[in-house]
């Protein structure tokens, strides 16, 4: 069974600082990886997606990285701003699952102050 | 392209109640999901549908939850006699016909039941 976990469970840098945050997953027959943001009573916004033969993916100040052989994905944000407060979640869709379901892990609530 | 849409987006409902909740997803997307937030929880899967058809309702309740996503109109999630305990944000996704393509969500329906 996938256990998708992500650590920290909450972060608070301030502006300008590099933001990682890491996600594992126990079972290494991912098909993809997908890094999602959450405001406060909002729905998900997809940030990145990476699929499982990729490395990383790169959009603007974001990067995810993806080992899959050790179960880990990281996401780099460069340069925090305020406007980066929210909760990413981290998703990953199974080889069996290709056309289904994401498996989300519980998130990290970041927190950027001025 | 409007996005995908969700009503109401907020429901209250008493005990015992019937809960209906729509989704209407982005235009040309066959592919319609279901995930469930429970305060302080990740997502949850629960049903996945593509027209006329229940694909994976794996994570669906037992009892008094069902899914339809008819060949015309919105996809609709049915709580039947509600507890306290089904208060939650329903998200439904949609995503195009094909393999692991990324899905959109919307805002979120979030349901109290008092």
């Amino acid at each position: 069974k996938q256990e998708v976990t992500q650590i920290p469970a909450a972060l608070s840098v301030p502006e300008g600082e590099n933001l990682v945050l890491n996600c594992s997953f126990t079972d290494s027959a991912i098909y993809n990886l997908q890094w999602f943001r959450q405001d406060p009573g909002k729905g998900l916004t997809s940030l990145l997606l990476i699929q499982s033969s990729q490395r990383e993916q790169t959009s603007g100040r974001l990067n995810a990285s993806l080992d899959k052989s050790s179960g880990r994905s990281t996401l780099y944000i460069a340069a925090s701003q305020p406007g980066d407060s929210a909760t990413y979640l981290c998703a990953v869709r199974m080889t069996t699952d290709s056309w289904g379901k994401l498996q989300f892990g519980a998130g990290t609530q970041v927190v950027v102050t001025p | 392209n409007a996005g995908v849409m969700q009503n109401p987006r907020h429901l209250v409902r008493r005990r015992g109640q019937e809960a209906r909740l729509r989704c209407s997803p982005m235009k040309g997307h066959s592919h319609v999901y279901w995930y469930r937030q429970l305060p302080e929880e990740g997502l949850k899967f629960m049903v996945y549908l593509q027209k006329e058809n229940i694909i994976d309702e794996s994570g669906m309740p037992k009892e008094r939850f069902s899914a339809e996503f008819p060949k015309e109109g919105p996809s609709i999630l049915r709580i039947q006699q509600v507890v306290r305990g089904d208060s939650a944000a329903y998200f439904c996704a949609s995503s195009p016909p094909g393999q692991g393509l990324r899905e959109y969500f919307g805002p979120g329906t979030r349901l109290t039941v008092l």
